[in-house]
């Protein structure tokens, strides 16, 4: 059984059209998130999830919108893409916030969204 | 927020042990020391956690000096498949310092 599992793992779509990825944890996790890593491996923390709810949103356009129907789905929709939203985007969860102290980030393998 | 500065890079050959240190000068009391790899095309993994002293678990090794400002991360007698990138974070509950932030890691290069 896949911890952490996204759908789907390739998307390749023109600018301007809107797609979503979709995420599920089978880890009983209060915590969720989505990383963007970009064509220079950088990975920046998007949002964060905790029990549905979102406590971190960082600086990314309101293009990106994230949707949280329960605690073990955290699904990524983005309207009208462009160039640059092109990357390899990660969802990732954990049984504390942050990940620290008792617990540590759990992540799926990846979605790679190719913007034409 | 507390930073964390790493080698870009890093060859080693084949059964060496490696030591990938990280600096994080202002690391807070509450703050945590936590390692992942990552291996490409496929999300970051948990390696190892400490708060101070030492750790070991199967895979490696935290090595983190009394005053906390860095922490060594030692690869016992590497294979090629430890080759990846390594990232330190910082952090921990109540502390201001969110370990959600990854740093530009340290990509290490294992050779036969």
């Amino acid at each position: 059984d896949t911890a952490v599992s996204q759908t789907p793992k390739y998307l390749v779509t023109q600018m301007g059209n809107d797609k979503s990825i979709k995420c599920e944890q089978n880890l009983g996790h209060d915590t969720m998130y989505w990383y963007k890593q970009d064509s220079k491996k950088f990975l920046k923390i998007m949002f964060s999830y905790n029990n549905k709810e979102l406590i971190i949103n960082e600086t990314v356009p309101n293009r990106f919108s994230p949707k949280s129907p329960d605690k073990a789905h955290l699904n990524l929709h983005i309207n009208s893409l462009e160039l640059g939203d092109s990357a390899v985007y990660f969802c990732a969860s954990s049984q504390v916030f942050g990940g620290s102290g008792t617990g540590e980030l759990f992540f799926g393998e990846g979605s790679r969204l190719t913007v034409l | 927020l507390a930073k964390t500065t790493q080698p870009i890079s890093m060859d080693s050959y084949e059964g060496q042990e490696v030591n990938i240190t990280c600096s994080h000068n202002n690391i807070a009391t509450n703050d945590y020391i936590t390692w992942y790899q990552q291996f490409p095309s496929q999300g970051p993994r948990f390696i190892i956690q400490g708060y101070k002293t030492k750790v070991t678990n199967e895979v490696a090794s935290l090595f983190i000096p009394a005053d906390r400002k860095s922490s060594t991360l030692s690869l016992p007698r590497v294979s090629l498949s430890d080759t990846a990138v390594y990232y330190c974070l910082v952090g921990g509950p109540n502390s201001g310092n969110t370990p959600l932030v990854f740093g530009k890691g340290t990509r290490l290069s294992v050779i036969a």
